[in-house]
């Protein structure tokens, strides 16, 4: 069983839409987060939930909106995309906070046109 | 403002030959120190982390060394294979960020291991 797991894997779209991706963990954690990754590979974190609470929104747009139904689920929608928008997205989860190991997903390979 | 800055940006090294990371941070908060490990097409995965009441911590071909005042670590992969050719990634978390704790990651090494 896949620890953490989002989907899509890939997403192609256009700019201007809206699209989602979803995450969902079966480690039993409590804290899940949002990651992107751009193309010279930079690590950044865009969101961190613990126990369906908002705890960390780093200076992201607020095109991009989380949503957390249950300690389990993060997903993650992105309103009127953009080509800078162009990244990999990796959902992640930990035990407590990220001074303990974070889990990460496969990723999510968003391109936008 | 990059908080964590890793060196070198890429690495060669043959087969049976130890591969070393640098990072340096300015953060005196930071309590947590990682390195991740990057496949391509994968998610970043935990290699080994240190804390900062010890000097060192080995697992097994892998080493951090902590260097407190300098405010530098590094990763030592003895007896580099092929198979650790992937980007690592050090990081650095601390526990008294009032906004949540996070973690900060350098800016990756591509590490290449020669047959």
């Amino acid at each position: 069983d896949t620890a953490v797991s989002q989907t899509p894997k890939y997403l192609v779209t256009q700019m201007g839409n809206d699209k989602s991706i979803k995450c969902e963990q079966n480690l039993g954690h409590d804290t899940m987060y949002w990651y992107k990754q751009d193309s010279k590979k930079f690590l950044k974190i865009m969101f961190s939930y613990n126990n369906k609470e908002l705890i960390i929104n780093e200076t992201v747009p607020n095109r991009f909106s989380p949503k957390s139904p249950d300690k389990a689920h993060l997903n993650l929608h992105i309103n009127s995309l953009e080509l800078g928008d162009s990244a990999v997205y990796f959902c992640a989860s930990s035990q407590g906070d990220s001074r303990n190991t974070i889990y990460f997903g496969e990723g999510s390979w968003l391109t936008v046109v | 403002q990059q908080q964590v800055k890793q060196s070198p940006q890429s690495l060669i090294v043959q087969k049976g030959g130890i591969s070393i990371i640098n990072c340096a941070y300015e953060n005196t908060a930071f309590d947590y120190f990682p390195w991740y490990q990057q496949f391509p097409g994968k998610g970043p995965a935990l290699l080994i982390a240190i804390r900062p009441d010890v000097s060192e911590k080995k697992e097994g071909r892998f080493t951090i060394s902590f260097n407190k005042s300098a405010k530098q670590f590094s990763l030592h992969i003895m007896d580099s294979q092929p198979g650790d050719s992937a980007t690592y990634f050090c990081a650095a978390s601390s526990s008294g960020e009032t906004s949540g704790s996070r973690l900060t990651f350098g800016e990756g090494t591509q590490l290449t291991v020669n047959p």
